[in-house]
């Protein structure tokens, strides 16, 4: 089976803009997470979506949001650039829910916001 | 406020000997432990897990020793060798009922040295 995708794996944006950043799950997973990685704060967790649906939020701003369609492939959104968003993000998909669901993880997208 | 505190922040390991990274968590609620491995420009990868019914769990060379009382866990490479310098994180997960939702320790820096 084909891992967890990301795309793009590396982007440049602006303060201010915004961006969006796709992730693929492994085939036959439904639930997908997104975390965000940084030196300072390590693995964040920022949201889970099941079946379209989002399940759990971290404590990340409203400038933060995801959806899941209806293959499983899920898409994050980050509006309103700020330096401080700068970091990998990554994607994580596991089979269902349930007690001790191993999540894979893809190989991230780095975003650098200047 | 981190779920789950790992230590040290960094470790350097001779070839040949034991490296060990210790994690702790408060909430009794927490299910299962996974540990990941990460390498440079990679994705989190999953090495061993858990559950707190299991005082210790092996494979092969990666040994997780499990203290439910303290609710500390730790991991034990044994015979580190420089492929094992890689960046390792502790998790652990509480099934709420509406979705998973991995807490992550802020990651060992391991460096095993020739």
């Amino acid at each position: 089976k084909a891992g967890v995708t990301q795309t793009p794996r590396y982007l440049i944006k602006t303060r201010g803009q915004q961006v969006t950043l796709s992730c693929s799950p492994i085939s036959g997973h439904r639930s997908v997470s997104w975390y965000q990685q940084t030196p300072g704060q390590g693995l964040q967790f920022l949201f889970e979506y099941f079946s379209e649906t989002q399940r759990n939020k971290g404590n990340f701003p409203g400038r933060f949001s995801g959806r899941q369609f209806s293959n499983s492939r899920s898409e994050m959104n980050v509006s309103t650039l700020e330096l401080g968003d700068s970091a990998l993000y990554l994607c994580a998909s596991s089979w269902d829910r349930g007690p001790g669901q191993t999540q894979y993880f893809g190989p991230g997208t780095r975003l650098l916001v200047l | 406020q981190q779920q789950v505190k790992q230590s040290p922040q960094s470790l350097i390991v001779q070839k040949g000997g034991i490296s060990i990274i210790n994690c702790a968590y408060e909430n009794t609620a927490f299910d299962y432990f996974p540990w990941y491995q990460q390498f440079p420009g990679k994705g989190p990868a999953l090495l061993i897990a858990i559950r707190p019914d299991v005082s210790e769990k092996k494979e092969g060379r990666f040994t997780i020793s499990f203290n439910k009382s303290a609710k500390q866990f730790s991991l034990h490479i044994m015979d580190s060798q420089p492929g094992d310098s890689a960046t390792y994180f502790c998790a652990a997960t509480v099934q709420p009922g509406t979705g998973n939702q991995f807490y992550f320790g802020t990651g060992t820096s391991l460096t095993v040295i020739p």
